[in-house]
């Protein structure tokens, strides 16, 4: 099976503009998580997606958002990007079938944001 | 609440020397652990998982894992260091029983390994 993709694996962005993410989950997972990683704050998770239904979220401000369509795919968007938006955002795929008790996630490479 | 902590930001080792990396816990609730590693720029590659089975858990690439639940600990241990084993690792827990999918993560230990 192919791995969780994301793209674009790097991208270069100025304060103010807004930028949208995508991931692309492994065939058959229908839950899709989004962390970002940054050096000082280490890796954060952002929101769960599952059946096109936001489930869970992090400690996040509004500017971050995000969706996931019919088919699993999801796409995070940051509005309004501030100079500490500058990370890597890593998605996850998971399973989540009901009744299962393990519930792994597997990640993609990430896309590299830089925010000048 | 739940948290983990990694004690040792950066660990060097010898080439075929042990690798023990710490990991410990805070959990209300039966925790699910997970070690992953990360190479440059590259994203999580998951290496192990508890999910309260067997407290000893064998991965790929012959890393292994004592769940310990009195000393809160998921150490990650591998008997001979490779060259290749350099990269960072997380230690990670996730509840489960929340209905929640979210991971909390370790701050990461440096893994350097010295020819």
């Amino acid at each position: 099976k192919a791995g969780v993709t994301q793209t674009p694996r790097y991208l270069i962005k100025t304060r103010g503009q807004q930028v949208t993410l995508s991931c692309s989950p492994i065939s058959g997972h229908r839950s899709v998580s989004w962390y970002q990683q940054t050096p000082g704050q280490g890796l954060q998770f952002l929101f769960e997606y599952f059946s096109e239904t936001q489930r869970n979220k992090g400690n996040f401000p509004g500017r971050f958002s995000g969706r996931q369509f019919s088919n699993s795919r999801s796409e995070m968007n940051v509005s309004t990007l501030e100079l500490g938006d500058s990370a890597l955002y890593l998605c996850a795929s998971s399973p989540r079938v009901a009744g299962t008790s393990t519930d792994t996630q597997y990640f993609g490479p990430g896309t590299r944001l830089t925010v000048l | 609440a739940q948290s983990v902590t990694q004690l040792g930001s950066h660990v060097s080792v010898s080439e075929g020397a042990l690798v023990l990396l710490r990991c410990n816990y805070s959990s209300s609730v039966p925790p699910y652990l997970f070690w992953y590693v990360q190479y440059p720029n590259q994203g999580l590659q998951l290496l192990l998982k508890y999910t309260s089975a067997a407290t000893l858990v064998k991965g790929i690439n012959g890393f292994e894992a004592e769940f310990k639940k009195s000393e809160t600990s998921f150490h990650l241990t591998k008997p001979s260091a490779h060259m290749s084993d350099a990269a960072e690792y997380f230690c990670a827990v996730s509840i489960h029983q929340t209905g929640a999918n979210n991971l909390f993560f370790g701050t990461g230990t440096r893994l350097t390994v010295i020819p």
